[in-house]
């Protein structure tokens, strides 16, 4: 496989589930971030990993876990969500953090629904 | 700080027509400019960029763009519409040696007519 891949991509989960998003680029790139999505809302950024490092968290309520085991993959660990919570979750990759002045590569995202 | 401001959140043309996509963007240093594609349950997919150089810039899919500094826009065009072109576009700005997180506008979606 090349590029971005994001598993699953549909998810419904109920407000006391525990799950978790995964992203694995096959790009070599160095650093990879998560976006949420919400309908009639602009991207929103909420965390940014370089070298397996996260250099920010836009303020991400703590039910949002990151991970990045190593610079391929990338999980986002979800647990006790909201409904406001439900959007479409997108990861992106670039060859690393001055290298996204030339674009990001995304995923194809997660449909998260939560009930 | 950058923003980006994508003027209509819906553009409708007919198949065969004009495609104009509006950008404006706003920062205190040189900027660089994206567009991206996303077509329904996709992701987002890069169009073109312009960093430095020529200000016409080609894209993939017959698009193009052109940074027009005195304007601050960086509008998106294409001559003749398919439907296969009805997406989501989103307009994005970064700074030249400054923050390599880019602010993306809220997005146009474009609807082409038979």
């Amino acid at each position: 496989e090349t590029g971005v891949t994001q598993t699953p991509r549909h998810l419904v989960m109920g407000m006391t589930n525990k799950k978790s998003l995964k992203c694995e680029q096959h790009l070599g790139h160095n650093a990879m971030y998560w976006y949420k999505q919400s309908a009639k809302k602009p991207l929103e950024l909420m965390f940014v990993y370089s070298l397996e490092e996260r250099v920010e968290n836009n303020s991400v309520p703590s039910r949002f876990s990151p991970e990045c085991p190593n610079s391929s993959h990338l999980f986002l660990h979800l647990h006790t969500l909201q409904p406001e919570d439900s959007a479409l979750y997108l990861c992106a990759s670039s060859q690393d953090l001055s290298t996204g002045n030339y674009g990001y590569t995304f995923g194809s995202g997660t449909r998260l629904t939560v009930v | 700080a950058q923003s980006v401001t994508q003027l209509g959140s819906h553009v409708s043309v007919s198949e065969g027509a004009l495609v104009l996509l509006r950008c404006n963007y706003s920062s205190s240093v040189p900027p660089y400019l994206f567009w991206y594609v996303q077509y329904p349950n996709q992701g987002l997919q890069l169009l073109l960029k312009y960093t430095t150089g020529a200000t016409l810039v080609k894209g993939i899919n017959g698009f193009e763009a052109e940074f027009k500094k005195s304007e601050t826009s960086f509008h998106l065009t294409k001559p003749s519409a398919h439907m296969s072109d009805a997406a989501e576009y989103f307009c994005a700005v970064t700074l030249a040696g400054g923050s390599y997180i880019p602010t993306f506008g809220r997005g146009t979606s474009l609807i082409v007519h038979p």
